[in-house]
């Protein structure tokens, strides 16, 4: 059974500061992977997804990679702005048009 | 492009009564739709996965009879919390997918729904 795990559930930092998030899963089996963000009792929006034959998306100021065999994906926001405060999902597919396995996120606060 | 929409955005209502919460797919056919529901600080929970004009696929431990999830074009996607208890109360989120964009799921805005 897939888990997907995002550690620390919250970080907070400065205006300005480069971060990353990082996401790991159990079975590297997975078709694609994406990141999305969560403001608070809005839905999800994708910021990034990646194919399992990739090893990074870039789209504006942020950098998502992904090592398959390790497990591992890792989200990077350059110079962090008080409105990427959200909280950060990550989730990967198994198959085609499967379902997507969730982290439970991580609640990322930007402080001005 | 790829915007999913949901309607009520919040309902209230009151406990042994039905509600119904509707997912459209506004630019696009979706392949399958699924909804989902998340407790506060969790994770997005899979309820049902459903394809158009079939059965939905329900997740172990969701009950089908109490959730009725009606898939009746490639836009529209509807769930039913029928006989609805204060434990019902949550936001339910849905999405969308369609193979000309590899499958990425697109998700509407969420619906609170509180049972009082």
């Amino acid at each position: 059974k897939q888990e997907v795990t995002q550690i620390p559930a919250a970080l907070s930092v400065p205006e300005g500061e480069n971060l990353v998030l990082n996401c790991s899963f159990t079975d590297s089996a997975i078709y694609n992977l994406q990141w999305f963000r969560q403001d608070p009792g809005k839905g999800l929006t994708s910021l990034l997804l990646i194919q399992s034959s990739q090893r990074e998306q870039t789209s504006g100021r942020l950098n998502a990679s992904l090592d398959k065999s390790s497990g591992r994906s890792t989200l990077y926001i350059a110079a962090s702005q008080p409105g990427d405060s959200a909280t950060y999902l990550c989730a990967v597919r198994s198959g085609a048009n499967s379902k997507l396995t969730f982290g439970k996120g991580i609640t990322l606060s930007v402080r001005p | 492009g790829a915007v999913v929409s949901q309607h009520p955005s919040r309902v209230i209502c009151k406990s042994g009564t039905s509600v119904k919460i509707e997912c459209r797919s506004l630019d696009f056919q979706a392949t399958t739709m699924f909804w989902y529901r998340q407790f506060p600080k969790k994770s997005l929970m899979l309820m049902a996965t459903s394809n158009e004009g079939s059965k939905a696929t329900y997740e172990q431990g969701v009950e089908k009879d109490k959730f009725l999830i009606n898939h009746a074009s490639l836009t529209l996607s509807t769930l039913t919390v029928t006989s609805a208890h204060p434990e019902d109360s949550s936001f339910y989120i849905c999405s969308a997918s369609y193979r000309g964009r590899n499958y990425e799921q697109y998700f509407g805005p969420g619906t609170r729904l509180t049972v009082t």
